[in-house]
C-alpha cells in the first residue's frame, strides 16, 4: 500500500499564481523530502523536513508538515514556466533502514 | 545528476533474456538504490545497498539481484525478463537526501 498519496493528482494553473499540493502519509516519519520531476528526466531533491519541524523555506518554495494530521503541503509561489513538472513526496519511516516510500506525484503545469 | 550515472539509458530486450543495468556514482554516498517507475504506481524501490557486498530487498524485489563490488558501482540484474519488467528504471544514491541517476527505459518484448 502506498505510504505517501499526493493531492492533487493534476494541477494546471497561469504564470505567477502560486501552486499547493499536498501529500498524506500513513505511518510515523522521521523525516519528509519533496522531489522534482521533468519529464524524461530524473528526480531531483528539493526540500527535506524532518518531523519535529513544522514548515520550511527555500526560495520560492515553502513546506509545511503536520504530524497529527500525517500530512504536508509544498507551496510554490509566484510560478514560473519552469516549473512545470511532477512533484512526489517521499517519507523516510522510523523503521525503515533509510529506505524512502514515494507518493504517486503530482503534475504540475504552469501555463504562459 | 549530482555524479549518478546509469548505463545504458535505452535497451529493448526479449523475453526471457537476462539483463544487466549498471549504476555509478562519483560522490562515495553508502547507500545507493535501485526504483522503477511505472504509470499509476510512482517509484517502487526494487533493492538497496548500505555498503560494499551489503544488499537488501525492496518493496518489489522479485525477478531481480543486484551486486555490490565496489562503493561506487551498483549492479541490478534481470535474470531472466519479462514484460511486466518493462519500466524505467532509476538509480538514486544518499543517505537522508537521494541523488537520482537519469534512468534506464527498458522495454522487454
Amino acid at each position: 500500500s502506498q505510504q505517501g498519496e499526493e493531492d492533487p493528482q493534476a494541477l494546471s494553473i497561469q504564470e505567477g499564481e502560486n501552486a499547493t499540493m499536498n501529500c498524506s502519509y500513513k505511518t510515523s516519519i522521521n523525516n519528509l523530502q519533496w522531489y522534482r520531476q521533468n519529464s524524461g528526466r530524473g528526480l531531483v531533491h528539493l526540500i527535506l523536513i524532518r518531523s519535529n519541524e513544522r514548515e520550511k523555506h527555500s526560495g520560492r518554495l515553502r513546506v509545511t508538515l503536520d504530524t497529527s494530521k500525517k500530512s504536508s503541503s509544498l507551496l510554490i509561489t509566484a510560478s514560473r514556466a519552469a516549473d512545470t513538472a511532477s512533484y512526489f513526496c517521499a517519507t523516510d519511516l522510523i523503521q525503515g533502514a533509510q529506505k524512502l516510500v514515494f507518493g504517486q506525484g503530482t503534475r504540475l503545469t504552469i501555463n504562459p | 545528476d549530482a555524479g549518478i550515472t546509469q548505463s545504458p539509458r535505452h535497451k529493448v530486450t526479449e523475453t526471457g533474456t537476462p539483463v544487466t543495468l549498471r549504476c555509478h556514482q562519483t560522490e562515495n554516498h553508502r547507500y545507493m538504490y535501485w526504483y522503477r517507475q511505472d504509470p499509476g504506481h510512482g517509484l517502487r524501490l526494487i533493492h538497496y545497498s548500505y555498503g560494499v557486498k551489503d544488499t537488501d530487498k525492496g518493496e518489489v524485489s522479485d525477478g531481480y539481484s543486484v551486486s555490490r563490488s565496489k562503493t561506487e558501482d551498483f549492479l541490478l540484474t534481470l535474470e531472466s525478463a519479462t514484460s511486466s519488467q518493462t519500466s524505467v528504471y532509476f538509480c538514486a544514491a544518499g543517505l537522508d537526501t537521494q541523488y537520482f541517476g537519469p534512468g534506464t527505459r527498458l522495454t522487454v518484448l
